[in-house]
């Protein structure tokens, strides 16, 4: 079966850093997403991703944070100068359809840890 | 916006039913998911409703939605102490931006 795959599975960075987090989504998904899990919280939305631009972003996706889709089947999120608060699980998704809202699968995963 | 509120923690004997209760709030909600997440692990899609369901059986698993109340539950039938993770809750309104609740922790005893 298909499945979203995150690389690395633990980042460790130290505070003011740049970090870039990898995501190979399902091969022929349209939309991709980035959310993010601090220890012991919800899982808040980031950003989504579509035809090679942003579609939507929430209020914790600022000048820090980057998406790029670079060739044709990553997904990166940068972020530019870590600090203590990025560390948090970090997690990709995709879905298949355009225009029709549709189930969105998950990867593994990112944990990254900002010392 | 969208907020999606559940219960934190949940305990139930091998073999029981387990039923996990969220709320929320956006009337404009189209689908809502049940994610599974053991620990360590990332999110595991468990199954979804589209809000013109009520009801959404899917084996061992029960998926019940009261859009009057903006109520969705989940049921376990013969819960197993594999079943032991936490179970989110999520709505999507349309926007491709999930909102989660806070997860409940289901515990299975032997």
């Amino acid at each position: 079966e298909p499945e979203v795959t995150q690389t690395p599975s633990h980042q460790v960075t130290q505070m003011g850093q740049e970090v870039i987090l990898r995501c190979v989504p399902i091969s022929n998904h349209l939309y991709f997403y980035w959310y993010r899990q601090i220890l012991g919280q919800k899982v808040e939305f980031l950003v989504s991703f579509y035809n090679n631009e942003i579609s939507e972003k929430s209020e914790i996706f600022d000048d820090q944070f980057s998406v790029e889709r670079p060739d044709g089947s990553n997904f990166t999120l940068k972020i530019r100068s870590t600090k203590l608060e990025d560390s948090a699980m970090y997690f990709c998704a995709s879905t298949g359809t355009s225009g029709v809202t549709d189930t969105q699968y998950f990867g593994p995963g990112t944990r990254l840890t900002v010392l | 916006g969208e907020d999606v509120e559940q219960s934190l923690f949940l305990s139930v004997r091998e073999g029981d039913s387990s039923v996990i209760n969220c709320t929320y709030t956006d009337s404009s909600s189209t689908y809502l998911y049940w994610y599974k997440q053991e620990p360590g692990a990332g999110l595991q899609l468990l199954t979804y409703i589209f809000s013109n369901m009520d009801m959404k059986q899917d084996q061992r698993l029960t998926v019940l939605l009261n859009k009057k109340d903006k109520h969705l539950s989940l049921r376990i039938a013969d819960t197993q102490t594999g079943d032991s993770a936490i179970y989110f809750c999520a709505a999507d309104t349309g926007r491709r931006a999930l909102t989660f609740g806070s997860g409940t922790r289901l515990q299975v005893q032997p």
